[in-house]
């Protein structure tokens, strides 16, 4: 139990593009869902975090209209990186949480994101 | 301002013997404890928990010790296997936040 999948495992973009990266909770509904991103050998980074059917809280310094999240059911959350720019090639990760007072993130494999 | 810390950032043991590693905190709000394990450019996997109302939390080969007047815990590992090696992190939250801070995780090698 606790699957968390997203799609695409990888993607390369142009610079000036928009890429959207979906996270998807596959035997749980997941009330809440975080957003992180990994840089090499580095730790993970909360960017957001995204209640379904409310807008996402953001972590000081991430840019909200440049990382747009959506939340629109209990099991899919849709990260969409606007305009991207080299500096946003990273590690992209989602995880998911299956009701409020649950600790354990339950977190998908990932998405590496190359903007060339 | 790094609020969970971990300070070995690679370990190597023999298989067999026990893996310990180390995790520091420094906001004392925090009041659950998780270890995850992550392979390259893979999510993490959740391996074990820890309430700060608890001091010890067993599953099977892994263990984790909390010391919160240190503002430290440690994961256990016995017998070490060689598919345990990989990156593990520590995370703490604040209830009602939902949030998880990670350290910056330290690899393991366990050697056959």
């Amino acid at each position: 139990g606790a699957v968390v999948s997203q799609h695409p495992s990888w993607v390369i973009c142009k610079s000036g593009t928009s890429v959207k990266i979906e996270c998807r909770s596959l035997d749980f509904q997941a009330t809440t869902m975080f957003w992180y991103r990994q840089f090499p050998k580095q730790s993970l980074m909360l960017m957001a975090t995204s209640n379904e059917g409310s807008k996402a809280t953001y972590e000081q310094g991430v840019e909200k209209d440049k990382f747009l999240i959506n939340h629109a059911s209990l099991t899919l959350s849709t990260l969409t990186v606007t305009s991207a720019h080299p500096e946003d090639s990273s590690f992209y990760i989602c995880s998911a949480t299956a009701g409020q007072g649950i600790h354990e993130q339950y977190f998908g494999p990932g998405t590496r994101l190359t903007v060339t | 301002d790094q609020q969970v810390k971990q300070n070995s950032p690679s370990l190597s043991v023999q298989e067999g013997r026990i893996s310990i590693l180390n995790c520091d905190y420094t906001n004392s709000m925090f009041d659950y404890f998780l270890w995850y394990k992550k392979y390259p450019a893979e999510g993490p996997t959740f391996l074990i928990s820890i309430s700060s109302i608890k001091d010890k939390n067993e599953d099977g080969r892994f263990t984790v010790f909390l010391n919160k007047s240190a503002k430290h815990l440690s994961l256990h590992i016995v017998p070490s296997q060689p598919g345990d090696s990989a990156v593990y992190f520590c995370a703490a939250s604040i209830s009602n936040t939902g949030k998880l801070i990670f350290g910056q995780g330290t690899t393991l090698q366990v050697k056959p």
